[in-house]
């Protein structure tokens, strides 16, 4: 079973500081996702990577940056957390299309709270 | 812009009842078209999915009705019952463009009640 594993359930952080949200998945897949979830929003896309040091913008990336140094691993980056960043954060994968898989598999997020 | 437009928002029924939960798109491009599932404290998984050159698609009590020149599918459930009770998401995406992300609709929060 394809398994996308986040660093933290749960984070509390002050504002101002900066955050890292980890996310790791362990079935080799070529894309991987940052989103986040807010009541009556829905999952909005702040950035994905299709493949090692690559990224693209999603729809909402202001105030986020990322990082994918491996292949695994793909880190969401607040680089001065506010408020307003407070919600659900998922990270997904996902192979590409054509090959089963390809529909993204999600973690189980990280509710972030900014004080 | 919304791409995709789901609706209602929330949705109570009783069970053995057959929620029904509506989307509609705009971009023709689209190929593909999954639900997820997504319960409190879980990331969303997907449900079940469908491609445009069929109709109608089952999977245990899930169906999916696929409406092309409307533009619509939707999500049927069959004889509900409480564990069915989740937050659902339909989406869209053009495999056929190459990678291109998911778009989600904003979610339908179904409770089903004894």
């Amino acid at each position: 079973d394809v398994k996308v594993t986040q660093s933290s359930r749960y984070l509390v952080k002050r504002t101002g500081e900066k955050v890292f949200l980890e996310c790791v998945q362990d079935m080799d897949h070529e894309n991987m996702f940052w989103y986040r979830q807010d009541p009556g929003l829905g999952l909005r896309l702040i950035y994905f990577s299709y493949d090692v040091k690559m990224k693209e913008k999603g729809d909402i990336p202001e105030g986020y940056s990322v990082s994918r140094e491996k292949k695994e691993r793909f880190s969401l980056i607040l680089e001065s957390a506010s408020t307003n960043q407070t919600s659900m954060y998922l990270c997904a994968s996902s192979t590409i299309p054509g090959l089963a898989g390809h529909i993204p598999f999600f973690g189980p997020g990280t509710r972030l709270t900014v004080l | 812009q919304q791409q995709v437009k789901q609706s209602p928002q929330s949705l109570i029924v009783q069970k053995g009842g057959i929620p029904i939960i509506n989307c509609a798109y705009e971009n023709t491009a689209f190929d593909y078209f999954p639900w997820y599932q997504q319960f409190p404290g879980k990331g969303p998984a997907l449900l079940i999915a469908i491609r445009p050159d069929v109709s109608e698609k089952k999977e245990g009590r899930f169906t999916i009705s696929f409406n092309k020149s409307a533009k619509q599918f939707s999500l049927h459930i069959m004889d509900s019952q409480p564990g069915d009770s989740a937050t659902y998401f339909c989406a869209a995406t053009a495999i056929h463009s190459g990678n291109t992300p998911l778009v989600f609709g904003k979610g339908t929060r179904l409770s089903v009640i004894a």
